[in-house]
């Protein structure tokens, strides 16, 4: 049984562009929450999808925008990439349940991304 | 503001001793606390978890302990292994809202 798979595993973008990250859920999950770790940082919350919808977004800008698809699989974009934007971007999967997400939290091995 | 504090950002312990590691928070909604440990290049892993209704929970080497009144859990592993040393993440879940994690703490167990 895949837990959860994130592509690609590493990236390098110049100042500018444009990226896109995908995620594929663990099986039997329907909620997908994305996080940045940046450097010595704990994990901090990008925003959330259930039913190909936004539920929550935490305080990054509209820079950052995502999608779900049908079958739970999800991407991250990231427009207009900036130096800062450097670090390991996770994404975890859950279950939703009577309007909140489980505990279940599953974290894929993340996409490394280094704006140069 | 940061709700989940990780004071200490690294620990040293001997193979054989007890290992443990400190987080506070400062937010009364949070109902659900858990650890996550994280290799270098892999995503966090669940390790352990408990409720905001209990005030210890064990699995194997591993206890959480949870002081409500203090704001304050800690995970002991006992015995240390040198297959522990990791970074270890303190995490929380005030629902509806998302987890939210604390800085990490880096543990080494020297053999």
């Amino acid at each position: 049984d895949a837990g959860v798979t994130q592509s690609p595993t590493h990236l390098i973008k110049t100042r500018g562009q444009q990226v896109t990250l995908r995620c594929s859920p663990k099986s039997g999950h329907d909620t997908v929450s994305w996080y940045q770790q940046a450097l010595g940082q704990g994990p901090q919350f990008i925003f959330q999808y259930y039913e190909e919808e936004e539920r929550q977004r935490g305080n990054f800008p509209d820079r950052f925008s995502g999608h779900q698809f049908p079958n739970y699989s999800s991407e991250l974009n990231v427009n207009a990439l900036l130096l800062g934007d450097s670090a390991l971007y996770l994404c975890a999967s859950s279950s939703w349940y009577r309007g909140r997400v489980m505990s279940g939290y599953t974290f894929g091995s993340g996409t490394r991304l280094t704006v140069v | 503001d940061q709700q989940v504090k990780q004071n200490s950002p690294s620990l040293s312990v001997q193979e054989g001793r007890i290992s443990i590691l400190n987080c506070d928070y400062t937010n009364s909604m949070f109902d659900y606390f858990l650890w996550y440990k994280k290799y270098p290049a892999e995503g966090p892993t669940f390790l352990i978890s408990i409720s905001s209704i209990k005030d210890k929970n064990e699995d194997g080497r591993f206890t959480v302990f949870l002081n409500k009144s203090a704001k304050h859990l800690s995970l002991h592993i006992v015995p240390s292994q040198p297959g522990d040393s990791a970074v270890y993440f303190c995490a929380a879940l005030a629902p509806p809202r998302p987890l939210v994690f604390g800085k990490g703490t880096r543990l080494s167990v020297i053999a």
